[in-house]
């Protein structure tokens, strides 16, 4: 078993559509990530919670909204999104921020 | 800001060749640095990590070591196989408050049997 683990591995959705991307991690990290990887960019760090409090949020659109229930589960609502916005969205965890950082293993999302 | 800067790939190599990938960061102190390793579908993997000046880290065969009077962490491997190829990410992280993984672009390599 992987300590993060991200469901689905693949999402197609239309840009109406509402869905959600799901993180869990088992490692009793107290720090949680979601970065975006789109082709021919570098990482970019979406948004920061530790103990299930947003730390940051890097001027990433609303259609984006996360939520962090508990320390072990990370969520991305998804709302009307563009084709722009299909991409690697990977979620990570750390024992606390400022530490390093544990991958899971994305979701391949495609607008279309 | 601190930043990280790798070697532009792609980078292609035939089994066994001799594998370096350049990386130099900056950063006002003296941060702890990473190699991540991204397999095709993948999410990223720690391959190896360097905390301190002259620490070397390695794993499975890579190596890298912290330096501090030129600001790099290069990646090494003796002789790369196949299962080798992916995309290969440096990164740093300086241990204070607000401070976030930086990330280089990755370099993707590919190597032929």
């Amino acid at each position: 078993e992987t300590g993060v683990t991200q469901t689905p591995r693949h999402l197609v959705m239309g840009m109406t559509n509402k869905k959600s991307l799901k993180c869990e991690q088992h490692l009793g990290h107290n720090a949680m990530y979601w970065y975006k990887q789109s082709a021919k960019k570098p990482l970019e760090l979406m948004f920061v919670y530790s103990l299930e409090e947003r730390v940051e949020n890097n001027s990433v659109p609303s259609r984006f909204s996360p939520e962090c229930p508990n320390s072990s589960h990370l969520f991305l609502h998804l709302h009307t999104l563009q084709p722009e916005d299909s991409a690697l969205y990977l979620c990570a965890s750390s024992w606390k921020l400022n530490t390093e950082a544990f991958f899971g293993q994305g979701t391949r999302l495609t607008v279309v | 800001g601190d930043s990280v800067t790798q070697m532009e790939g792609p980078v292609t190599l035939s089994e066994e060749a001799f594998l370096t990938i350049n990386c130099t960061y900056t950063a006002t102190g003296y941060p702890s640095l990473f190699w991540y390793v991204q397999y095709p579908g993948e999410g990223l993997q720690l391959l190896l990590k360097a905390t301190k000046a002259d620490d070397k880290g390695s794993n499975k065969g890579f190596e890298a070591t912290y330096r501090k009077e030129t600001t790099s962490f290069h990646l090494e491997k003796g002789s790369v196989q196949v299962s080798d190829s992916a995309v290969y990410f440096c990164a740093s992280l300086q241990e204070t408050s607000g401070s976030r993984l930086t990330f280089g672009e990755g370099t993707q390599l590919t190597v032929n049997p």
